[in-house]
């Protein structure tokens, strides 16, 4: 069982290039999510997707999109990268019920020069 | 929870001692909050949540307060240790719906 798990870890991109960032869970949860946490803030919520098939924005979903592949992946991309999207980008999932509580991947770490 | 700008607020803890994290939230229908714990180079990580028909809960030395007359929520640690240098996030909710608000954090640091 392991979580939520992300890739890449680490990724280094040109202004204007475009890359997608994966994600999957073994949980079997219907929730998941895209955050972006920047230095000495807390996570924005990007994109969200409550159920497979449904996706909505959140927060700060410009200059991003998302595909709910199937119950498990949930991907992010990032079109056409600008340095304002250098971040450390989180997954998390979720099961709405007696805990509410999401689960975090590790995070991917983002510079876009 | 709520923004207080750019710059984390840091706790400093001898090792051993107890540990106080607040946190202030605003929105008044939220009826469920949850504290995370955020390691350097990682995820966060679920620690202790409470719904808002409570106001005290305990996990293993770890114990939140809420007082939702100040929307005020509370994580104590009890005999802090060097494991518990990290990152501490609340976060609150309304039970069901999707949209969660995070705390920019409060940094913990252990002093052995």
């Amino acid at each position: 069982n392991a979580g939520v798990t992300q890739t890449p870890k680490f990724q280094v991109l040109k202004t204007g290039q475009s890359m997608t960032l994966q994600c999957a869970q073994d949980m079997n949860h219907n929730s998941m999510y895209w955050y972006r946490q920047d230095p000495g803030m807390g996570l924005r919520l990007i994109y969200y997707s409550a159920s497979e098939g449904t996706t909505d924005k959140g927060e700060v979903p410009n200059g991003y999109n998302v595909s709910r592949l199937n119950k498990r992946e949930f991907s992010l991309r990032l079109e056409s990268a600008a340095p304002s999207q250098t971040s450390v980008y989180f997954c998390a999932s979720r099961e709405v019920g007696a805990q509410e509580t999401q689960y975090f991947g590790p995070g991917t770490r983002l510079l876009v020069l | 929870g709520e923004s207080v700008g750019l710059h984390l607020p840091t706790l400093s803890v001898q090792e051993g001692d107890n540990s106080i994290i607040n946190c202030a939230y605003s929105n008044s229908a939220s009826d469920y909050f949850i504290w995370y714990k955020q390691e350097s180079g990682k995820g966060p990580q679920f620690i202790i949540d409470i719904r808002s028909n409570m106001d005290k809960r305990q996990g293993q030395r770890v114990t939140v307060l809420l007082n939702k007359t100040v929307k005020h929520l509370s994580l104590q640690i009890a005999a802090t240790q060097p494991g518990d240098s990290a990152v501490y996030f609340c976060a609150d909710q309304i039970g069901g719906y999707q949209k969660v608000t995070f705390g920019t954090g409060t940094k913990l640091q252990v002093i052995p």
